[in-house]
């Protein structure tokens, strides 16, 4: 069982909110990852973060935004949320030299309505 | 494009018969792994196959690499209805430890 958390596991909220998604791990991994899926679909890496104070986009092109102040933590936020961000956002973490093998926490599902 | 796509794309069989699930890339990779994901939740780690592999085991699950084919297949033995969940199969093409996943098979094993 994987060391890693997400909270909340559902949230529905109005258009033009601000959220922030939470991402904790406690396995002390360098690497960390937030993916948008949704239903019955392929994952899309959005954010990626190799180390304190490093974040990356990946390779689908998001609005939102990520920090990296923390091994552990690895927030998602967004200014100002949209039907069109409706998903699941999964977050994961990875430890160097173990060939890229992930840990994914439950994941978050967002509505916005 | 789809760096991994799995094949087929759903799978219903019995309990107990044994279920093959098949992934295509497109660029040389480092090593290939498979995952399972249950309905609404994160992904599980199933096993990692290295390039210079070309058969793995780790219980019930088979996997298999073909590098010059540039495909892997997963075999699940004597199914069983836990094993009800969608499998993905994910490379790394870049070397970074940035993953590419397929859109997966969704297997359903019926009682």
């Amino acid at each position: 069982e994987a060391d890693i958390y997400q909270t909340p596991r559902y949230l529905v909220i109005g258009t033009g909110k601000k959220i922030t998604l939470e991402c904790s791990q406690t396995m002390g991994h360098d690497k960390m990852y937030w993916y948008q899926q949704d239903p019955g679909m392929e994952l899309h890496l959005i954010h990626y973060s190799y180390g304190v104070n490093s974040t990356e986009k990946g390779d689908l092109s998001s609005e939102s935004t990520v920090s990296r102040i923390r091994t552990e933590h690895f927030p998602l936020t967004l200014e100002s949320a949209r039907p069109s961000h409706t998903s699941q956002y999964l977050c994961a973490s990875s430890e160097s030299g173990t060939g890229g093998k992930q840990y994914f926490g439950p994941g978050t599902r967002l509505t916005v309505t | 494009s789809q760096q991994g796509e799995e094949d087929p794309q759903a799978l219903s069989i019995q309990e107990g018969e044994n279920a093959t699930m098949n992934c295509s890339y497109k660029t040389s990779i480092n090593n290939l792994q498979w995952y399972r994901q249950n309905s609404g939740r994160g992904l599980v780690h199933l096993i990692l196959i290295r390039s210079n592999e070309r058969e793995k085991h780790s219980g019930r699950l088979r996997v298999t690499l073909d590098t010059s084919k540039k495909s892997s297949s997963l075999l699940i033995t004597a199914s069983r209805a836990a094993d009800t969940a969608s499998y993905f199969c994910a490379t790394d093409p870049g070397g970074a430890q940035k993953l590419v996943f397929g859109q997966g098979t969704r297997l359903t094993i019926n009682p």
